[in-house]
């Protein structure tokens, strides 16, 4: 069965840490997609990065950079030089390669980051 | 580009009351799912409707239904209300395939009295 474990309930740092979220997922399909989405206090989901399954490289987008391992089935996010506007929650999301090309989204159930001035 | 639309924001309803949500998808997008997020359970997916068929569904009872529009415009209709139901409503649009990123509206907030 598909799980996404996000096992870090809240994380607060002082502005200008860095700092990690962690993400555990399991899966028994070789092909399938991790997402992670950002939910600030208004609500909406930001969509943030999609990685497939046989693309491990790691990724870097400004502050923002993520740790692929299939090894240990993770996919970490870290937020460098952390900023007050990125106080939200982040969650981390699984979805299977499927025949039908059909969506479901498995999210984690996120990480509260707040940081502080 | 619009993004995704959601009517209406909030909404209070009784309990045994049914209760309809809009979604007007990101233009050219042809499937939209649709998401319950609450504080206990977090988020969990509810159904998703590609060229107004449903074509995954999650573990929600059938008072949870849905359907899609020609125009790929969808709504889902919740019938009666449980205090349980009360929860952040969020649809999500998204071009095809399950690899493509999914967009998300900022959800109608629903409290069932």
């Amino acid at each position: 069965a598909q799980k996404v474990t996000q096992a870090q309930t809240e994380i607060s740092v002082v502005e200008k840490e860095d700092v990690t979220l962690d993400c555990v997922y399991e899966t028994r399909d070789t092909t399938y997609y991790l997402f992670w989405y950002k939910q600030p206090p208004s609500g909406e989901l930001v969509f943030l990065i999609r990685r497939n399954s046989f693309d491990e490289q790691n990724e870097i987008s400004g502050r923002y950079s993520w740790n692929f391992q299939k090894s240990t089935s993770s996919f970490n996010f870290t937020i460098t030089a952390s900023q007050v506007v990125d106080s939200a929650v982040y969650f981390c999301a699984l979805s299977e390669d499927r025949k039908d090309s059909s969506y479901k989204l498995i999210f984690g159930s996120g990480t509260r980051l707040l940081v502080r001035p | 580009k619009a993004g995704v639309t959601q009517t209406p924001r909030y909404l209070i309803k009784t309990r045994g009351q049914q209760v309809t949500l809009s979604c007007s998808p990101i233009s050219g997008h042809r499937s939209v799912s649709w998401y319950q997020q609450t504080p206990g359970q977090g988020l969990q997916f509810l159904f998703e409707y590609f060229s107004e068929t449903q074509r995954n569904k999650g573990n929600f009872p059938g008072r949870f239904s849905g359907r899609q529009f020609s125009n790929s415009r969808s709504e889902m209709n919740v019938s009666t209300l449980e205090l349980g139901d009360s929860a952040l409503y969020l649809c999500a649009s998204s071009l095809e395939r399950e690899e493509d990123e999914q967009f998300f509206g900022p959800g109608t907030r629903l409290t069932v009295l």
